[in-house]
């Protein structure tokens, strides 16, 4: 069964600094996997999505992930942080073969301080 | 713009008074999804539809239900709302790529109906 392991719940940055985001996957196939941001009482905006294609993807507002199939990660980072990065982030694994349903891991909630 | 609109944005409904959210789209995806959001947690997947094919998860209580009448809708019913109903619902569509062996594609997510319960 697939499913993701977000390493951190909480990360802390100061703005201008880099950001990242940790996401180890585990799945029978090859799997699609996205990076959705979630601003407090909204819904959740896909950031960048891997569908085996290039292994470095890159998504909006600066980010990118990159697929490691060797280490089974799809980490997400930026050089930048800015203020407005600040939000939850969930790490997100579809099963190409085997489901139509979308595996959410537990969040990580980024804080960003001036 | 296309997207998914849920109504309404904030609900306060009493316990145990029957309660309907709605969600529509105009991305003509075939998959339409319901999550739970409870505070500082993951979505948690109540059902899908797989065109007009239901698929209910195992530990969705009865007292959810829900109804697509065409491809364009889909609604959520609790039918007794408890306190520990009170949460984010967020309505996702996607476009299901099976046919052509990919598996879905990425899910676009409304801006979600907060419920209270009082």
């Amino acid at each position: 069964a697939q499913s993701v392991t977000q390493l951190d719940s909480h990360v802390s940055v100061s703005e201008g600094t880099p950001v990242l985001l940790r996401c180890n996957y585990s799945s029978s196939y090859s799997p699609s996997l996205f990076w959705y941001v979630q601003h407090p009482n909204k819904g959740l905006q896909l950031l960048l999505k891997y569908t085996s294609a290039a292994t470095l993807v890159k998504g909006i507002n600066g980010f990118e992930a990159e697929f490691k199939k060797s280490e089974t990660s799809f980490h997400l980072t930026k050089p930048s942080a800015h203020m407005s990065d600040a939000a939850e982030y969930f790490c997100v694994v579809s099963d190409l073969y085997n489901t139509d349903k979308l595996i959410f891991g537990t969040g990580t909630r980024l804080q960003v301080f001036p | 713009d296309a997207m998914v609109i849920q109504n309404p944005r904030y609900q306060v409904t009493q316990f145990g008074k029957p309660v309907t959210l709605s969600c529509s789209q105009t991305l003509n995806h075939n998959v339409m999804y319901w999550y739970q959001q409870k505070s500082s947690q993951a979505p948690k997947l109540l059902f899908h539809y797989y065109d007009k094919d239901f698929n209910n998860e195992a530990d969705t209580p009865d007292n959810f239900q829900s109804r697509r009448p065409n491809t364009s809708f889909c609604f959520l019913d609790i039918r007794s709302p408890g306190l520990g109903d009170a949460a984010m619902y967020l309505c996702a569509t996607s476009r299901d790529s099976r046919g052509q062996g990919k598996g879905v594609t990425e899910a676009f997510f409304g801006q979600g109906t907060r419920l209270t319960v009082v």
